[in-house]
């Protein structure tokens, strides 16, 4: 299984609603990473977890809040978000963060996520 | 830090004619250099990479790209398009010895014409 696994695909919500994002990888990585981008944009880093611990934090805005519950999934908590972030969300595995020299990043399908 | 430069936005290009994509990076230290391939509604998918040896690489699918180290350049190009090609190009930069950021050119829109 060589696959990084989004759900939903799609999400629309109000500004006003609590949402989670998704995603699986059956790969054995211990490495995980949320992106957000724009249309005709590149993707923008916003989180990583190495070993299921908050690695890096791109300043991204305390509305958005990453969970790792185990090394196969990570989770993006969604609160009280603004039109401007709406974005495709995509989610990345790697094998190793801290200790191998390379680690090729596997992106999942995205979710699209409209906030009105 | 490192940066990349893609110069080229979008790029018409007939099938079955030749194609080039522009990647120029800037870095202080060793680089490995990555082309990722985005077609509508999807996520990335790493189509070559360029660590280390040999500065020419390929895809499976046709695509080559150059490591020039003197022009710090990793061009993309493939000989003969198809219509299947057309999708959004990226090519991306991180610091060698590093897992870390991959740091992301601006992105090259490929549409090939019948």
């Amino acid at each position: 299984d060589t696959e990084v696994t989004q759900t939903p695909k799609h999400l629309v919500m109000g500004m006003t609603n609590k949402k989670s994002l998704k995603c699986e990888q059956h790969m054995g990585h211990r490495a995980m990473y949320w992106y957000k981008q724009k249309a005709k944009k590149p993707p923008e880093l916003m989180f990583v977890y190495s070993y299921e611990k908050l690695s890096i934090n791109e300043s991204v805005p305390s509305r958005f809040s990453p969970e790792c519950p185990n090394s196969s999934l990570l989770n993006l908590h969604l609160h009280a978000l603004q039109p401007e972030d709406s974005a495709l969300y995509l989610c990345a595995s790697s094998q190793d963060w801290a200790r191998s020299s390379y680690n090729e990043q596997f992106f999942g399908p995205g979710t699209r996520l409209t906030v009105l | 830090a490192q940066s990349v430069t893609q110069l080229d936005s979008q790029v018409p290009v007939f099938e079955e004619a030749p194609v080039e994509l522009r990647c120029n990076y800037s870095s202080s230290v060793s680089v490995y250099l990555f082309w990722y391939v985005q077609y509508p509604n999807q996520g990335l998918q790493l189509l070559l990479k360029y660590l280390s040896g040999s500065t020419l690489v390929e895809s499976i699918n046709g695509f080559e790209a150059e490591f020039n180290k003197s022009q710090t350049s990793f061009h993309l190009r493939k000989p003969s398009v198809h219509i299947s090609d057309t999708a959004e190009y990226f090519c991306a930069v991180t610091r060698s010895g590093s897992a870390r950021q991959l740091t992301f050119g601006s992105g090259t829109q490929l549409t090939v014409l019948p």
